[in-house]
């Protein structure tokens, strides 16, 4: 069966450069998560999108944008780059919801970002 | 707000046996969903089980059951048969709506290692 797709699966930047990580959601999904997992921390939401649109937002500093593409795949886009953005950086995938049944998240394999 | 708890920061069980791993939850809210995943020290997040808060019967999958006491807002995992592959790290998590899903809220984590 098809899973989340996320790229890169690693990346090393310098302090002050910017990334971008990129999901692709299985299809069919309508709706995308992204999640920050520090060293030895729970998954912390960054920000979601339904049908293309922002539906929620968390704890994602202004230095982090994000969108979800025609194609339903999406992308965080972090700038200004600090020590403590280091981390794995997980996006996941929902069907739409159908009165409580199959409300679960499909996680990706992650991106391993870590600023030097 | 909403938080969940698991006191068991790791746990030891040896294989062939059942292990319970706990997990409480805060809410005001009558409608949400419990989950819970799987990480290996490979790091990919794996969905193990979900919860309706309005689901009377209690979930089961495979080896895992969700012992939900909703009075007592607690959603234990039940690991039945345990095998050297489930040693990880497991998250309890909580979306905010029973019917439109959410972002996921993690608890802390347990470590689970499996003895031979």
């Amino acid at each position: 069966a098809a899973g989340v797709i996320q790229s890169p699966r690693h990346l090393i930047k310098e302090k002050r450069e910017t990334a971008t990580l990129k999901c692709y959601p299985i299809p069919r999904h309508d709706t995308v998560y992204w999640y920050q997992q520090g060293p030895g921390q729970d998954p912390q939401f960054l920000i979601s999108f339904y049908e293309k649109m922002q539906s929620d937002k968390g704890s994602i500093p202004d230095r982090f944008s994000a969108q979800q593409f025609s194609d339903y795949h999406s992308e965080l886009n972090m700038s200004s780059l600090e020590l403590g953005d280091s981390a794995l950086y997980f996006c996941a995938s929902s069907p739409r919801p159908s009165g409580g049944a199959g409300n679960e998240q499909f996680f990706g394999p992650g991106t391993r970002l870590t600023v030097l | 707000a909403q938080k969940i708890t698991q006191t068991q920061p790791g746990m030891f069980v040896q294989e062939k046996e059942a292990v319970t791993l706990d997990c409480t939850y805060d809410t005001s809210d009558q409608s949400y969903g419990l989950f819970w995943y799987k990480q290996p020290s490979s790091g990919e997040m794996i969905f193990l089980i979900y919860q309706g808060s309005y689901d009377e019967q209690n979930a089961t999958e495979g080896r895992y059951s969700l012992n939900f006491q909703k009075a007592r807002k607690s959603a234990n995992l039940v690991i039945s048969a345990s095998q050297l592959g489930d040693s990880a790290m497991y998250f309890c998590a909580m979306s905010p709506d029973y019917n439109q899903g959410g972002k996921l809220i993690f608890g802390q984590g347990t470590e689970l290692s499996v003895k031979p």
